[in-house]
């Protein structure tokens, strides 16, 4: 069945290394996006890309770095250089010009 | 600059009662509108959307009415049920982007 694949549900690392999170969906949706959310605020805007070999910064992109070289995969690199990345990342689909936005189970991200 | 805004973090309701969960915007090019629930450490679940040409959408126990003058919408849960208790946000769309401003999400309590 169609879905979209987070993986792992948890990861820790150490501070100063760079993590890539996973992203993965097979409802052949042109358009994924990674959000970040943290305690009591909403979903923030990471990076999105609507076709493959395209992405924009969405509105918190700093420290961050995406690729999409297949419509199906969309991993996101969360580098040394973002200050507070201990968060929940959450990455969803869409189809082209749809509105509605389905989600994966997310990534917690723990740095120490 | 919060353009989606969600005043209530959280909201107490008995089951079989009306839960009524608040949204207001600033953006007037906003134009589409979406309600997500959300269970804690899973992703978001699209509950229900609105078009800025209606000013209702029904599907099920699930209403939402969008004030476009007072640039606020509403989602209506009746009867709540104890399965309605999670996070709701509420997101809106301009200009037919797929990009989404979320609000800072509301939680929902059913008390049996």
């Amino acid at each position: 069945d169609g879905g979209i694949t987070q993986s792992p549900k948890y990861l820790f690392r150490k501070e100063g290394q760079n993590v890539t999170l996973s992203c993965e969906q097979n409802l052949n949706h042109d358009a994924m996006y990674w959000y970040r959310q943290d305690p009591g605020q909403g979903l923030r805007l990471i990076y999105y890309s609507q076709i493959v070999n395209d992405f924009q910064k969405g509105d918190i992109a700093e420290g961050y770095s995406v690729s999409r070289e297949k419509k199906e995969s969309f991993p996101l690199t969360v580098t040394s250089a973002q200050k507070n990345p201990t968060a929940f990342y959450l990455c969803a689909s869409s189809r082209a010009a749809f509105y509605e936005q389905y989600f994966g189970p997310g990534t917690r991200l723990t740095v120490t | 600059d919060q353009q989606v805004k969600q005043n209530s973090p959280s909201l107490s309701v008995q089951e079989g009662r009306i839960s009524i969960l608040n949204c207001d915007y600033t953006n007037s090019m906003f134009d589409y509108f979406l309600w997500y629930k959300k269970y804690p450490a899973e992703g978001p679940t699209f509950l229900i959307s609105i078009s800025s040409i209606k000013d209702k959408n029904e599907d099920g126990r699930f209403t939402v009415f969008l004030n476009k003058s007072a640039k606020h919408l509403s989602l209506h849960i009746v009867p709540s049920q104890p399965g309605d208790s999670a996070v709701y946000f509420c997101a809106a769309s301009a200009g037919g982007n797929e990009k989404l401003t979320f609000g800072t999400g509301t939680r929902l309590t059913i008390i049996p």
